[in-house]
């Protein structure tokens, strides 16, 4: 089986733009996840998704968004982006939800100058 | 905010010998646990994961271990390999069904 992919693998934005990142789960997966992972806070959870429904979030602000389409792939909404957005985010998939074990992409490392 | 973090930053281990990652966590009503491996460049590798209704947890190569009553999840390795050489997280999931990952275990495996 493939893993889970993520694309673009790596972008460069300007602050005030906005970003879209995909993430294509693991076929089969009904769950998908993404994170923010930075040197200074680690990896912190930024929603779930399953079903095509948001079922968590975590303490991240309204510029951040989310969806999941019928065929579970997912896609992240940045707006506004400000320099300290820049990490790499993580995206992860599972069969079950609230976040079990859960595979994980090799991320799309994103620079905001 | 995290809950969860390791009690080393970093751990050097002989290639042959055991390793031993721990892990302190604070949520009593945490229910799950896994442990994950990133190397440079990656994301993170599931490792293996247990329930709280769980002390003990064996996988190929590596154990899990938690004990509740003092709040501690470790990651047994045998017979540590150079292709262990990895940042080593371990997660938790409390009630509120979210992910707190610790701050990560750098594990560098000597020749």
């Amino acid at each position: 089986k493939a893993g889970v992919t993520q694309t673009p693998r790596y972008l460069i934005k300007t602050r005030g733009q906005q970003v879209t990142l995909s993430c294509s789960p693991i076929s089969g997966h009904r769950s998908v996840s993404w994170y923010q992972q930075t040197p200074g806070q680690g990896l912190q959870f930024l929603f779930e998704y399953f079903s095509e429904t948001q079922r968590n979030k975590g303490n991240f602000p309204g510029r951040f968004s989310g969806r999941q389409f019928s065929n579970s792939r997912s896609e992240m909404n940045v707006s506004t982006l400000e320099l300290g957005d820049s990490a790499l985010y993580l995206c992860a998939s599972s069969l079950y939800e609230n976040q079990e074990t859960q595979y994980f992409g090799p991320g799309t490392r994103l620079l905001v100058l | 905010g995290e809950s969860v973090g390791l009690h080393l930053p970093t751990l050097s281990v002989q290639e042959g010998d055991n390793s031993i990652i721990n892990c302190a966590y604070s949520n009593s009503a945490s229910d799950y646990f896994i442990w994950y491996k990133q190397e440079s460049g990656k994301g993170p590798q599931f490792i293996i994961d247990i329930r709280s209704n769980m002390d003990k947890r064996q996988g190929q190569r590596v154990t899990v271990l938690l004990n509740k009553t003092v709040k501690h999840l470790s990651l047994q390795i045998a017979a540590t390999q150079p292709g262990d050489s990895a940042v080593y997280f371990c997660a938790e999931r409390a009630d509120d069904y979210k992910l707190s990952f610790g701050a990560g275990t750098t594990v560098t495996v000597r020749a």
